[in-house]
């Protein structure tokens, strides 16, 4: 089946520094991938929404001089959290969405948990 | 406005059966989604509807009501590796999906 890996899967950084999250989709190419944010006991909340070879599209509310997305190819996506802060802390989860398949097909990553001190 | 709603909390015992509803109001309908997600880790996909009816795959079997903006998620035989959040989504007319918060299912031996 289709697989979607994330890197890192924890990590811990100081407040104002920057951190960069990989999405890959492993067996099959993606041509959109999604970007979510989880607080514990919330559901997932879509941040933006990202297509190979253009610019992310961000919802409502999220910054996107802060979250900065690339998705530079078919199989990667990088989410940059810059200048960290505290209550960034979160479950980031990505998702990408099969070529090939329907819109249905959406395959989610294990997940990044950052925590910012 | 866009809404999905599902209970907070059901608590079942092992063996036993049970049903996670959901209802929605979403600006068009690409189909409904429901996902199991353990603390701490992704969702993993459970089923997908996009006809009215009933899906069944082993122990989950899961319903859509399109005229009623209704469906509903059935575990049966539950076993204590049940216990869980359901999440119910549904993708909207854009292909985004709208989540609803959850339902943490609590299973008792």
């Amino acid at each position: 089946g289709a697989v979607v890996s994330q890197h890192p899967s924890r990590v811990i950084c100081k407040s104002g520094t920057s951190v960069k999250i990989e999405c890959r989709s492993l067996d099959f190419q993606a041509t959109t991938m999604f970007w979510y944010r989880q607080f514990p006991k919330q559901s997932l909340m879509l941040m933006a929404t990202s297509n190979e070879g253009s610019k992310a599209t961000y919802e409502q509310g999220v910054e996107k001089d802060k979250f900065l997305i690339n998705h530079a190819s078919l199989t990667l996506s990088t989410l940059t959290v810059t200048s960290a802060h505290p209550e960034d802390s979160s479950f980031y989860i990505c998702s990408a969405v099969e070529l090939a398949g329907g819109p249905h097909e959406q395959y989610f990553g294990p997940g990044t948990r950052l925590t910012v001190t | 406005g866009q809404n999905i709603d599902q209970p907070t909390e059901m608590t079942a015992t092992e063996g036993a059966i049970v049903q996670i509803n959901c209802t929605y109001q979403t600006s068009g309908f690409n189909g409904l989604f429901w996902y199991q997600q353990h603390a701490g880790e992704a969702p993993t996909f459970l089923s997908y509807n996009v006809l009215d009816g009933l899906e069944e795959k082993g122990r989950f079997s899961s319903f859509l009501s399109r005229s009623k903006g209704y469906s509903y998620l059935l575990l049966k035989e539950l076993q204590m590796k049940d216990s869980a959040s359901y999440l119910c989504a549904v993708m909207d007319s854009n292909y985004q999906l709208i989540w609803g918060a959850g339902t943490k299912l609590i299973i008792k031996p």
